[in-house]
């Protein structure tokens, strides 16, 4: 069964970085996009970002563009947030999510259980 | 600007159905999106994707209570036998090249 699980979250400062994993299985990684969204305490589903499935394309939301980069390694199954010049709105639950398709224009169709990042002084 | 609107809260009795409304903005009428259910303290879950003429695709394990259609910019979805269980967040997506949008989500409570 397809199973998305990740790591990394935790107590950071404003201003600092923190890197976020998703180790994934049950599925062909390489064959996917995946995303990347997150839920401020309180508030909806925010998407965050989406890489296709060869890496040759990512996009972001607005209110990360500039300060987040998603990436994934396909020999490891992996996918990757680096999260730079953090915000103490960026405090959030982030989930990994797979795509439905190759590319980011598919909706998702996989949820991890989420990790939490705390931006706090 | 492509947005999608739903109403921030239903309720519903145990047993009964319940309908669920997605609306796309202005010029988007033709998209197609999919339903998300999150319960309290677990990941959301994948339920269905729903295109404008209505067909529905609906993810692995998802019971058939729960069906998809479509009326113009409106997206639903229908539970019907409530269960206790079914008390969640629920919310749309939608996406085009290089954007994805939820809507603000559905506190779906069953009374």
């Amino acid at each position: 069964q397809v199973q998305l699980v990740e790591s990394g979250g935790g107590v950071v400062q404003p201003g600092r970085s923190l890197r976020l994993s998703c180790a994934t299985s049950g599925f062909t990684f390489r064959s996917f996009g995946m995303h990347w969204v997150r839920q401020a305490p309180g508030k909806g589903l925010e998407w965050v970002a989406v890489i296709t499935h060869d890496e040759s394309n990512k996009y972001y939301a607005d209110s990360v563009k500039g300060r987040f980069t998603v990436s994934r390694d396909n020999s490891k199954n992996t996918l990757y947030l680096q999260m730079n010049s953090l915000r103490v709105e960026d405090s959030a639950v982030y989930y990994c999510a797979k795509g439905l398709g190759v590319g980011g224009s598919s909706p998702i169709d996989y949820w991890g259980q989420g990790t939490l990042v705390t931006v706090s002084s | 600007q492509l947005v999608l609107t739903q109403s921030p809260s239903a309720s519903a009795s145990l047993g009964a159905s319940v309908k669920l409304t997605c609306t796309l903005s202005s010029g988007h009428s033709s998209y197609a999106i999919a339903w998300h259910q999150h319960q309290s303290e677990k990941g959301p879950r994948y339920l269905m994707k729903i295109h404008s003429d209505g067909s529905h695709f609906k993810g692995a394990g998802i019971p058939d209570r729960f069906s998809g259609s479509s009326s113009g910019a409106e997206r639903y979805l229908t539970i019907s036998s409530l269960q206790s269980e079914d008390e969640a967040d629920y919310y749309c997506q939608t996406w085009g090249t290089g954007i994805q949008v939820f809507g603000g989500g559905t506190k779906l409570t069953v009374l």
